[in-house]
């Protein structure tokens, strides 16, 4: 059984650019969900993908987007990057009926100069 | 909404210790509670979990937690620290139904070090 992968590990961008990270999901798990974690803190939700639509969104602004696709592997879109973007992305995936049940990959680093 | 506080940002204990982890929520229906670990520059490891039923789980690597309603708290134990505990925990919670379910809250996390 395959785990919940994630690329790239690192990547260093500029403050205005955009970024795409990308996260393939747990073999037979359907629902996908993205966690930003800053430095010395816990992650925060970002949004969840659950048969290609945004399936809940925590406090993040509208340039955070992302996509899910029909293989369930899904991509986090960041436009106009902010220094405060620099963080640790989580990607988790859930199975069928149970997306309270969440493995995590194990993320993307992402530097914002 | 739901929150999670874990108490102490720091905990160090000796090998062969008990281990205690404190957490405690917050949340308006019945939670579902989880503990997860997090080794340096790697992702969150699920440690075990309460959704119903028996109120003290047992997790991987001699984990256990219990739920205590009345407390509002799902503490972390070990009865005996080993050296490769090492790392950082965190608490969340989401609930079983809603526009939350599915969302989990995360605490601030806990580093745990053990020293020989």
């Amino acid at each position: 059984e395959t785990g919940v992968t994630q690329s790239p590990t690192h990547l260093i961008k500029t403050r205005g650019q955009q970024v795409t990270l990308r996260c393939s999901s747990q073999s037979g798990h359907n629902t996908v969900s993205w966690y930003q974690q800053a430095l010395g803190q816990g992650p925060q939700f970002i949004f969840q993908y659950y048969r290609e639509e945004e399936n809940g969104r925590g406090n993040f602004p509208p340039r955070f987007s992302g996509l899910q696709f029909p293989n369930y592997s899904s991509e986090l879109n960041v436009n106009a990057l902010e220094l405060d973007d620099s963080a640790l992305y989580l990607c988790a995936s859930s199975s069928p009926g149970q997306n309270y049940e969440q493995y995590f990959g194990p993320g993307t680093r992402l530097t914002v100069t | 909404a739901q929150s999670v506080t874990q108490l102490g940002s720091h905990v160090s204990v000796s090998e062969g210790a008990l281990v205690l982890l404190r957490c405690n929520y917050s949340s308006s229906v019945p939670p579902y509670l989880f503990w997860y670990v997090q080794y340096p520059n790697q992702g969150l490891q699920l440690l075990l979990k309460y959704t119903t039923g028996a109120t003290l789980v047992k997790g991987i690597n001699g984990f256990e937690a219990e739920f205590k309603k009345s407390e509002t708290s799902f503490h972390l134990t070990k009865p005996s620290a080993h050296m490769s505990d090492a790392a950082e925990y965190f608490c969340a919670v989401t609930i079983a139904g809603g526009t939350s379910y599915g969302k989990l809250t995360f605490g601030q996390g806990t580093i745990l070090t053990v020293h020989p």
